[in-house]
């Protein structure tokens, strides 16, 4: 069964400070991973998207990671500000377009 | 959010009333899509469509009925028959086949049905 699996499920920091949050999958095969930030109320807002043969992805402060062979990816974000407060999705496509959503890290950046 | 805009933004029913969740969007993407998103669970999908005038069920599409007669509108049922309606849902859109194919979220509506 295909399945994407997000660590922590919460994560409280202070601002400034540096956070990792992780996504493992069993989606198989494998097309692309996809990483999406979700504000309270609002619609997901695509971060990154990353193929097979990518293993590192930024976005301004967000980076992302991806180790195929693991299948393991993880989110970085350096720096946080108060508006990186939101639900951080990992999303795994398959195959025929088929996306795997993860249930969603919520990270409260704290002043 | 992309270009695709839903309306409501919330939205209150009596249980037994079905009721339509608009979703239109400006893109010119081929693919859309509904989702469902509930607390602590990931989006499940409702229904999708690759083309006008054709759709496809998705994960959880008892309930809930889709209609695809223009490409800048996909709206969705709830009727009466979807035991627990109340929910997010959010609209998306993308072109199908692209590498970076990613989806473009709408803003959700949140239906209450009480």
């Amino acid at each position: 069964k295909n399945q994407v699996e997000q660590s922590p499920q919460s994560l409280i920091i202070l601002e400034g400070k540096n956070c990792t949050l992780q996504c493992n999958y069993t989606v198989s095969p494998f097309s692309n991973l996809r990483w999406y930030k979700q504000d309270t109320g609002r619609g997901p807002v695509s971060l990154t998207i990353m193929t097979f043969s990518e293993n590192t992805k930024s976005n301004g402060r967000y980076t992302a990671t991806l180790d195929a062979d693991t299948k393991q990816s993880s989110l970085h974000i350096t720096a946080s500000q108060l508006s990186d407060s939101a639900s951080y999705i990992c999303v795994v496509e398959g195959s025929n377009y088929k996306l795997t959503f993860g249930k969603g890290t919520l990270l409260t950046v704290n002043p | 959010d992309g270009g695709i805009t839903q309306s409501p933004k919330y939205l209150f029913r009596k249980e037994g009333q079905n009721v339509t969740l608009s979703c239109e969007q400006n893109l010119n993407h081929d693919a859309m899509y509904w989702y469902r998103q509930d607390p602590g669970q990931g989006l499940r999908l409702i229904y999708y469509s690759q083309i006008v005038n054709d759709f496809q069920k998705g994960d959880i599409a008892e309930g809930y009925s889709v209609s695809r007669e223009k490409k800048e509108s996909f709206p969705l049922t709830v009727t009466s028959a979807q035991k627990n309606p109340t929910a997010f849902y959010l609209c998306a859109s993308s072109i199908p086949g692209q590498v970076s194919g990613k989806q473009y979220f709408g803003p959700g509506t949140r239906l209450t049905v009480t």
